[in-house]
Parts: structure tokens; C-alpha cells; sequence
């Protein structure tokens, strides 16, 4: 099973709201990743959580904030976001074996909408 | 700067035929290569991967090749079918530097036609 799951789906949002996307992994992965996409783009890293703790952030505006409350359970809440930041919002997850991360699963991805 | 790059945006193949997506890099320290393939509004899934330590590897009707001397990967899918119609990334990571940073390519749109 390699299975990343992701909520919600959709979502659409104002500039002024707060919401938050969930991802679950149930693989024992100690890794767990966020990345955003957007269209006609590659997806582009933006937090590495290992082992629970925040090993990257690549520059991420701070309206963006991750949270890792246990080992299989990865948040980001959102806050006062802009339209630019409308995207796929894709979570990933990967076993650590020997301190190195191995082969990374994605889930499906939330589309955001920010009006 | 582009590390990994797909130069070709698109590409189009009978059904049956070989279809064969292309990757270049620019890093020599990256030493774990994978392929992922992408429906629209979906996440990526992953296809397959070759260390650098190898020159092939295969997996059902997908073989990846990796020339390092070359800094270019290759992803061939014998025989295409319709249903692998996608967008497909190359990705490229140093596994040494325990990051876990995975380097896209922009992408391959592959249409298989019937």
C-alpha cells in the first residue's frame, strides 16, 4: 500500500479566511513533504518534515504554516493568502532508511482557489 | 537554474509503438533519478527509478537508462498503450545530502493515440 491521502479535494477560500489541508499516510514513511504546483509546472518543494520535525523550508511566505502533530499526519494552514497562491497543493511521504529519504509518494493534491 | 531539464514539451505515439521521454541534468552529485507520471488534478505517481550506480532498470513495460557521462536519463514505455496518455516528470535527488529535495524536469506530455 502506498497510499498518501489528502483533504479536502477542493477548496476555495477568501484573502481573509484561515483554513487548512490534511494529509494522512498510514506506511510508517518518517518523512513528509509539501510541495505546490502550478499549472503547466513541476511541482516545487515548500517544507520536509523527518522524524517529525521541520528539516526544510524552502523561503515559504509565513501565510503558509506546517505542522506535523505525529508521524503520520501533516497540516498547512493557511492564512490571508493571495489569488497567486491558487495551485495544487500536493503532500508526499517516504520511508528514511539510514537517515536518507527514499522514493517519495505523492497524494492527490488539494486544489486551492483564493478569491 | 534549471538542473533537470525535459526539452521536449510534448510527444505523440501510435499505440504499440515505443515511447521514448528524455532528461538531462546538470548536477553530477545527484545520484537517484525517478520517473513519475501525472494525470490532470492528480498527484504524481511514481514509475520507476534507477540509482547512479546503475545504467538501466527495468520494470514491466517501462525501462529507464541512465548515461552519467552524458548527465541524461531516458524513460522507454514498449509497448504504449492509450491509458499512458500523462504528463510525465523526471525528477532527480542527492540522496547523500539527507534532504530529501526532489529536482523536477517541467514535464513530458505523452499522447498515445489508438
Amino acid at each position: 500500500d502506498t497510499e498518501v491521502t489528502q483533504t479536502p479535494k477542493h477548496l476555495v477560500m477568501g484573502m481573509t479566511n484561515k483554513k487548512s489541508l490534511k494529509c494522512e499516510q498510514h506506511m510508517g514513511h518518517r518523512a513528509m513533504y509539501w510541495y505546490k504546483q502550478k499549472a503547466k509546472k513541476p511541482p516545487e518543494l515548500m517544507f520536509v518534515y523527518s522524524y517529525e520535525k521541520l528539516s526544510i523550508n524552502e523561503s515559504v511566505p509565513s501565510r503558509f504554516s506546517p505542522e506535523c502533530p505525529n508521524s503520520s499526519l501533516l497540516n498547512l494552514h493557511l492564512h490571508a493568502l493571495q489569488p497567486e497562491d491558487s495551485a495544487l497543493y500536493l503532500c508526499a511521504s517516504s520511508q528514511v532508511v539510514a537517515g536518507v529519504s527514499d522514493t517519495q509518494y505523492f497524494g492527490p493534491g488539494t486544489r486551492l482557489t483564493v478569491l | 537554474d534549471q538542473q533537470v531539464k525535459q526539452n521536449s514539451p510534448s510527444l505523440s505515439v501510435q499505440e504499440g509503438r515505443i515511447s521514448i521521454l528524455n532528461c538531462d541534468y546538470t548536477n553530477s552529485m545527484f545520484d537517484y533519478f525517478l520517473w513519475y507520471k501525472k494525470y490532470p488534478a492528480e498527484g504524481p505517481t511514481f514509475l520507476i527509478s534507477i540509482s547512479s550506480i546503475k545504467d538501466k532498470n527495468e520494470d514491466g513495460r517501462f525501462t529507464v537508462f541512465l548515461n552519467k557521462s552524458a548527465k541524461h536519463l531516458s524513460l522507454h514505455i514498449v509497448p504504449s498503450q492509450p491509458g499512458d496518455s500523462a504528463v510525465y516528470f523526471c525528477a532527480a535527488i542527492r540522496v547523500t545530502s539527507n534532504t530529501g529535495k526532489l529536482i523536477f524536469g517541467q514535464g513530458t506530455t505523452l499522447q498515445v493515440k489508438p
